[in-house]
Formats: C-alpha cells, structure tokens, sequence
C-alpha cells in the first residue's frame, strides 16, 4: 500500500495564480484532513472532510476551498495564491472512528508563493 | 487557542542517553497522541494515550498523562542517531471541534 500521496511535492506560484494540491490514499479512510505547517506554529487544520461528497472547515480555512468527490482523493485549491499562503501543506486520513483518531500523513507539498 | 505546547523547544543529547519531552495543553482531551517527524517528511503517528489511561509503553517508548495538570511527557530510551527528529503531541478535545490540535514540537538530536 502507498499509503498517503500528495502532489506536487514542491511548487512556486506568483501571487494571485491558482493551483490544486491533491492527497490520495489507498487505506479505504472515511476521514481526510489538510493542514499547513508554518515555523513555530505547528500544524493547524485548513479543511477536513468525514466522507465523500461532505466537507468542513477547520482552523485556518480562509483562502481554500476543498472537494472529496471519490472516497481516496481530497483535493484542496487556492483560487488566487497570496504570500502568507507560503507553507508546507499536508494531507492526512484515519479510519471511521472519529475525527480524534490516529491520522496517517502524506509526504507534504512545499509551496512558494511569490 | 486549545493547541498543546511542548517543553523544551530543542534538545540535544548523546546517543544512549534517555531523552524526555513535555506537552502542556488547556481543555480537556478524550485523547493524546505523539507524533515524530523527521526532516522534511510527513508526521508519523507513535503512540495515543486516552484521557482514563496514566501510562502507555511502546517499545523504547514511554509516555505519560497527567489530566489534572493537563500535561504528558514522552521518554524516548536508549536513543538512536535515528530517533533525531521533531516530536509533536496531539491533543484531542472532549468540546469544541472534533479535531487534532497540534503543538509546535520539539526538535531532538542525537549525537552518535
């Protein structure tokens, strides 16, 4: 099993571009997670979704939108990248026990936005 | 903000000696997981400790949980060259949104 998958691993963007980062993963996990590390501040939730077609907002959701629209795939776009958008991004899942579950971590997408 | 904060920031040490680190958090949690994270890799999850439990072993792994002082503790021992990397808890609230929150980690080296 892969596991967690993210692409790309690393990209640079011009301030107000568009992109879409995708997670995949292969373990049948109802529960999908994005979140972003920044130095010093740990990691904290942008978006999270409990099933396909269903998604929610999480701590830091400004300025992303996301989709599930098949079960192993959790997309998260921005529409119109800014600098403080600048960050690691990672992807994570869990089993259908709870959101408070262990979470499993894709590789992370580097992402510089200019 | 509910996010655990952990205790020191760094640490070095000799390979072999034990290494301990703390995390202090504010609401009560139904759980609390570590986390470690090497260079620029993803986080991998190490072990979870509910809220009913004081004491969880995984190998050369021991943690702690202290619910009335809202605080754990991870003692790695024995440590390996391999053990350098970030260590994160993870706290899961009993209110509020069903998520993880993740603390900003301590960084360990250890020196062979």
């Amino acid at each position: 099993n892969a596991g967690v998958t993210q692409t790309p691993k690393f990209r640079v963007l011009k301030t107000g571009q568009s992109m879409t980062l995708l997670c995949a993963q292969d373990m049948n996990h109802e529960y999908m997670y994005w979140y972003r590390q920044d130095p010093g501040m740990g990691l904290r939730l942008i978006h999270y979704s409990v099933g396909e077609g269903t998604t929610a907002k999480g701590e830091v959701p400004d300025g992303y939108n996301v989709s599930r629209l098949k079960k192993q795939n959790f997309l998260l776009g921005l529409e119109s990248a800014a600098p403080s958008q600048t960050s690691v991004y990672f992807c994570a899942s869990s089993y259908s026990k709870g959101l408070q579950e262990t979470q499993y971590f894709g590789p992370g997408t580097r992402l510089l936005v200019l | 903000s509910q996010q655990g904060e952990e205790d020191p920031q760094a640490l070095s040490i000799q390979e072999g000696e034990n290494a301990t680190m703390n995390c202090s958090y504010k609401t009560s949690i139904n759980n609390l997981q570590w986390y470690r994270q090497n260079s620029g890799r993803g986080l991998v999850h190490l072990i979870l400790i509910r809220s009913n439990e004081r004491e969880k072993h995984s190998g050369r792994l021991r943690v702690t949980l202290d619910t009335s002082k809202k605080s754990s503790s991870l003692l790695i021992t024995a440590s390996r060259a391999a053990d350098t990397a970030s260590y994160f808890c993870a706290t899961a609230s009993l209110t509020g949104a069903n998520n993880l929150f993740f603390g900003t980690g301590t960084r360990l080296t250890v020196i062979p």
